[in-house]
């Protein structure tokens, strides 16, 4: 089955900690993005990767980095920068460059901070 | 101005009636738009796409998009208790900048 998996499916995190959320797609697409959702809120946009070996920040990139080494895997990590983590992270992927397709979702990583 | 704006709602429509969704956006280079579903604590699903003016209809949902007055919308006819969701709208620009952009959706409540 191709798809977007995203891992783990809860986290928890003691303050000052890195921790990693994982993004494995299948589907052979060029581009990956990261988004952040807080309760009764939107996404926004954390990072995303037009190509393999690049990535752009989004609109809250402070506190997070990532890595696009590989076209299958963009993680993302949540640095003890972050001042206020807690939400729920979610990956997508779409075919890329030339805009005219939409963003597949994983089914997300709900990180708490404890 | 933000990029993507959506009446956060709730929106309450009576089962079988139409309910509207709508959308505005900022960046008039933008060309793909898309509305998403989005029930509580899942990830968002899509519901329909469009790039050219005009209608496009789908069963129960129509998305019309209004380039001119930078204007997306989402009709669902005959409303379902199944259609109670909150509802993104995302806006693609091509070109070297490409990103997706979400509004902060609009919860739809049906009233059965």
């Amino acid at each position: 089955d191709g798809g977007i998996t995203q891992s783990p499916k809860y986290l928890f995190r003691k303050e000052g900690q890195n921790v990693t959320l994982s993004c494995e797609q299948n589907l052979n697409h060029d581009a990956m993005y990261w988004y952040r959702q807080d309760p009764g809120q939107g996404l926004r946009l954390i990072y995303y990767s037009q190509i393999v070996n690049d990535f752009q920040k989004g609109d809250i990139a402070e506190g997070y980095s990532v890595s696009r080494e590989k076209k299958e895997s963009f993680p993302l990590t949540v640095t003890s920068a972050q001042k206020n983590p807690t939400a729920f992270y979610l990956c997508a992927s779409s075919l890329g460059t030339l805009g005219n397709t939409e963003a597949f979702f994983g089914q997300g990583t709900r990180l708490t901070v404890v | 101005q933000k990029e993507v704006e959506q009446n956060s709602g709730p929106l309450s429509v009576p089962e079988g009636a139409i309910a509207s969704l709508n959308c505005t956006y900022s960046d008039r280079g933008s060309q793909s738009f898309f509305w998403y579903r989005q029930y509580s604590g899942k990830s968002p699903e899509l519901i329909m796409f469009i790039y050219s003016n005009g209608d496009k209809e789908d069963g129960r949902f129509t998305a019309q998009l209004n380039k001119a007055s930078q204007y997306v919308s989402l009709l669902i006819r005959d409303s379902q208790p199944s259609d109670s969701a909150t509802y993104l709208c995302a806006v693609n620009k091509w070109g070297r900048d490409d990103k997706i952009i979400f509004g902060k959706g609009t919860r739809l409540h049906i009233l059965p």
